[in-house]
């Protein structure tokens, strides 16, 4: 059964940062596309980053280019969200997510996310 | 970027309707374009990729279509447990959108 399981959300001051973990189990991590999508409370789902199987290609929206870093540990089955520079308007449930396949953009499975609070 | 509007916002229909939700791309993505079901407090789930692929699992009275700048989720047979808000979200090129969603309601 595919599994992943966030961690690392809470409350942090504007500024600061912060490190999001996705720990995946039941599948071969290193196969799959990998991606972050948040949502800012009641409102809609919008797509913060992607990274390629090795890690070697990642892409960002704009909202987050410079200030978050997606990465990947392959051997530890693990997926990684660093957010530097935080503003009160990534206050949002960051939910790690995994390709299809080969339709790797594909968001085939979510995690039940973690919510991040920014503000003083 | 391309912008995903979905309509409408919130639709109400009653169990056993056919329900037909739209989405609709500012420029065309080649089909580049999933749904996703998202029930209250939980996570989104994937019903359809690449416009009209219905995902492992998902009942078969979902179904998808379009091309160019328009699509569409159809349900054939409302039923209760599918309340829910529906997202589009395109890939065909970044920054990669979501619609602003359409919340299904029973009437």
């Amino acid at each position: 059964e595919v599994q992943l399981v966030e961690s690392g959300g809470g409350l942090v001051q504007p500024g600061r940062s912060l490190k999001l973990s996705c720990a995946a189990s039941g599948f071969t991590f290193s196969n799959y596309y990998m991606a972050w999508v948040r949502q800012a409370p009641k409102k809609g789902l919008e797509w913060v980053a992607t990274i390629s199987t090795s890690g070697s290609r990642t892409y960002y929206p704009d909202s987050v280019k410079g200030r978050f870093t997606i990465s990947r540990d392959n051997a530890k089955s693990s997926l990684y969200l660093q957010m530097n520079s935080l503003k009160s308007e990534d206050t949002a449930t960051y939910y790690c997510a995994r390709g299809l396949g080969y339709r790797y953009n594909s968001l085939a499975y979510w995690g039940q996310g973690t919510l991040v609070t920014v503000s003083s | 970027d391309i912008q995903m509007t979905q309509s409408p916002p919130v639709l109400s229909a009653s169990v056993g309707d056919r329900v037909t939700l739209s989405c609709k791309a500012s420029q065309n993505i080649n089909k580049n374009l999933d749904w996703y079901q998202q029930k209250h407090g939980e996570a989104p789930k994937l019903l359809i990729y690449y416009t009209n692929n219905l995902q492992t699992g998902i009942p078969s009275r979902f179904s998808g279509s379009g091309s160019g700048t328009d699509y569409t989720l159809t349900i054939s047979s409302l039923q209760p447990e599918d309340v829910a808000t529906y997202y589009c979200y395109q890939y065909n090129s970044g920054p990669y959108t979501f619609g602003a969603g359409t919340k299904l309601e029973l009437k």
